[in-house]
């Protein structure tokens, strides 16, 4: 298949871990990358090619692939962290990318 | 800096056209693949398109093949997107974006502010 599903919301505490999902059948053969989007701005990757955190991405951000799911964990989650939050991928042809719904992360 | 700067949203009728730009600064357009995504206000990502860093190669969206056209003009360190047959449905924030690889995987390393796209009579 050519989609990528998400968990619509997800809530975690203050100073918690939480963990976004994303799953598609793509993901077995494609690496995933995940990106972050406050209200009003533009996407900014968080995690590029599975695990890996662009210089200025604090540390508390991780990304992990197994089978055909995908995850970004937030350890320690922070307020500044509350966001929609995206993970793209290619298809099944590799020619086109495909993103995931979104999931809205709330931090209480 | 290294930035991508949008241009040339704005509101269109139905069946009208528009051309959008994204102005590369601080980097060589030249070495990069370059997509358009958009967003439906309050809805998530969509891509739209791809180009190859010589121009030589494109790929589209379903919902925007035939009436959307993707191009380059690295001498000018821009990417168009040149948009007819508007739609209501295609009403949206457009992004471009930079592909970079790394170990032989592409990800977006960098993305211009957004321009927004209003089709309504």
């Amino acid at each position: 298949s050519s989609e990528l599903t998400q968990d619509p919301a997800v809530s975690v505490a203050l100073g918690q871990t939480v963990r976004i999902t994303c799953q598609g059948d793509s993901l077995r053969t494609y690496s995933a990358s995940w990106h972050q989007q406050k209200p009003g701005q533009a996407p900014v990757v968080v995690i590029y090619v599975e695990n890996n955190r662009p210089s200025g991405i604090p540390d508390r951000f991780s990304g992990s692939s197994s089978g055909n799911t995908a995850s970004l964990t937030i350890t320690g989650a922070q307020a500044e962290d509350e966001a929609d939050y995206y993970c793209e991928s290619r298809d099944s042809s590799g020619t086109r990318l495909i993103f995931g719904g979104g999931t809205k992360l709330t931090v209480l | 800096d290294v930035q991508l700067v949008e241009s040339g949203g704005g509101s269109v009728q139905p069946g009208g056209s528009l051309r959008l730009s994204c102005a590369a600064s601080g980097f060589t357009l030249s070495g990069y693949w370059m997509h358009w995504v958009r967003q439906v206000p309050g809805k998530g990502l969509v891509w739209v398109s791809r180009i190859s860093p010589d121009g030589s190669t494109t790929n589209y969206a379903d919902s925007v093949k035939g009436r959307f056209t993707i191009s380059r003009d690295n001498a000018k360190n821009t990417l168009y997107l040149q948009m007819n047959s508007l739609r209501a449905e295609d009403t949206a924030v457009f992004y471009c974006g930079r592909r970079s690889v790394h170990g032989g995987n592409w990800y977006f390393d960098l993305w211009g502010r957004g321009t927004l796209v209003t089709v309504s009579s």
